[in-house]
């Protein structure tokens, strides 16, 4: 129950396209839910957020959808760039306490 | 604004023996939250320091212990040392209270254990 499924495992998007990474949980008592972008040798960098309140949130070229009777959520990356090839984690947080990270998304996008 | 450090960036160790990595919180953060980040996976929670204290833990072993100071830094323990403690480990710092939800983290340190 305290697992966030997240898919595709690896994704390859031309550049100017949209990449679409989906994830899942099953804990109704998630209240928040990031995005991480993650570099080779670097750590997990917070990209955009939202709480279960909202159906979506846009931040530049990135936008999450939220279907909360689903229990659904995804990342969507406008106009992607070959600056955007990175890992992406989903993640579910209650009570700024615990943060569960999904298994991550290898995004390549080919110039 | 100073980000979240930690140290060292590598460390290689043999099995058995324990290990101590550090954290620098970010400027203005009271929260410390380590993870364990195995090659191709997501970060897993370790634990949780707020005022010094450990504020909640995952499923890990008691092993894997740690410390927060009074400027907020703190410390990540590891004793008898397992192969599969080879990960990056990486720490994160909040805000409690007010924004305990944004993390920022740290580049972490990469541990190999031989």
């Amino acid at each position: 129950q305290q697992q966030v499924k997240q898919s595709p495992q690896s994704l390859i998007v031309q550049k100017g396209g949209i990449s679409i990474i989906n994830c899942a949980y099953e804990n109704t008592a998630f209240d928040y839910f990031p995005w991480y972008q993650q570099f080779p040798g670097k750590g997990p960098a917070l990209l955009i957020a939202i709480r279960p309140d909202v159906s979506e949130k846009k931040e530049g070229r990135f936008t999450i959808s939220f279907n909360k009777s689903a229990k659904q959520f995804s990342l969507h990356i406008m106009d992607s760039q070959p600056g955007d090839s990175a890992t992406y984690f989903c993640a579910a947080n209650t009570g700024g306490f615990k943060t569960i990270f999904g298994a991550g998304t290898r995004l390549f996008v080919k110039a | 604004e100073t980000g979240v450090t930690q140290s060292p960036t590598h460390l290689i160790k043999t099995r058995g023996q324990q290990v101590t990595l550090r954290c620098s919180s970010q400027s203005g953060h009271n929260t410390v939250s380590w993870y364990q980040q195995a090659l191709g996976q997501g970060p897993q929670f370790i634990f949780q320091y707020y005022r010094e204290e450990e504020n909640g833990r995952g499923n890990f072993p008691p092993r894997f212990s740690g410390l927060q100071f009074p400027n907020y830094s703190s410390e990540l323990n590891v004793n008898a040392l397992e192969l599969d403690d080879s990960a990056l480990y990486l720490c994160a710092s909040s805000l409690a209270g007010t924004r305990p939800y944004e993390q920022y983290f740290g580049p972490g340190t990469r541990l190999t254990v031989t």
